[in-house]
């Protein structure tokens, strides 16, 4: 299986922060990278797809880069509503496999 | 509209059995893969299998390979997650999820259902 490892764990961060969040794959995955927002009690959404193509709809301060085995989620200027949990996703093989969460809270 | 919609929250007790269900709409059913994923309280997402409604194919994560059961009624345009003896630590939130290309098993996940939480106490 491959396994995602995402970083950090928790973050942090205040409204109008630039934030980065990491995650790194196991073996290659090209670009089968796929990133999602989680807020409590609801179900993940779905945010930036193939590394860095933004899902339709999500906003433009929401970016992806990355390519093999590291990858990186960036936020440019946080909004009340981005604080939330973020996952990473790979899409490359099965058996499809998570990394394990970062929790974006208000400092 | 394209939708995933899920059945109720459960509580059942260790050893009973259970069918969970996600009903799509707004799409072609048969065209799209539909996965479950579980998110146990507090932790993350585990992907748990995936059924192919046009002809059933059905893939299952080694973790839960012979633990539950995933089906599909393409008539009704509904899939199924089932346990035939449910414990304790089945206790979960349980999302149905649609990857977002047409016949692939292994894409994003565009589409989600909102959950269904299944409880399993004594």
């Amino acid at each position: 299986d491959i396994q995602m490892t995402q970083s950090p764990s928790s973050l942090s961060a205040s409204v109008g922060d630039r934030v980065t969040i990491t995650c790194r794959a196991s073996q290659s995955i090209s670009t089968y990278l796929n990133w999602y927002q989680q807020k409590p009690g609801k179900a993940p959404k779905l945010l930036i797809y193939a590394a860095s193509t933004l899902q339709s709809g999500v906003p433009s301060r929401f970016s992806g880069s990355g390519s093999g085995t590291d990858f990186t989620l960036t936020i440019s200027s946080l909004q009340p509503e981005d604080f939330a949990t973020y996952y990473c996703h790979q899409s490359h093989s099965a058996p499809i496999t998570f990394g394990q969460g970062t929790r974006l809270e208000i400092k | 509209e394209v939708q995933l919609v899920q059945s109720g929250a459960e509580v059942k007790k260790p050893g009973e059995s259970l069918k969970i269900s996600c009903k799509g709409s707004g799409y072609s059913f048969t065209s799209y893969w539909i996965g479950w994923v579980r998110q146990m309280p507090g932790k993350g997402l585990e992907w748990m299998g995936i059924i192919y409604p046009g002809d059933s194919d059905t893939r299952y994560s080694p973790s839960f390979q012979g633990q539950v059961t995933i089906s599909a009624d393409k008539s009704t345009s509904i899939a199924y997650l089932q346990w035939s003896s449910l414990k304790a630590s089945d206790t979960a939130m349980y999302y149905c999820a649609r990857p977002g290309v047409v016949g692939a098993s292994t894409a994003a996940f565009d589409i989600w259902g909102q959950g269904t939480v299944v409880t399993v106490s004594s």
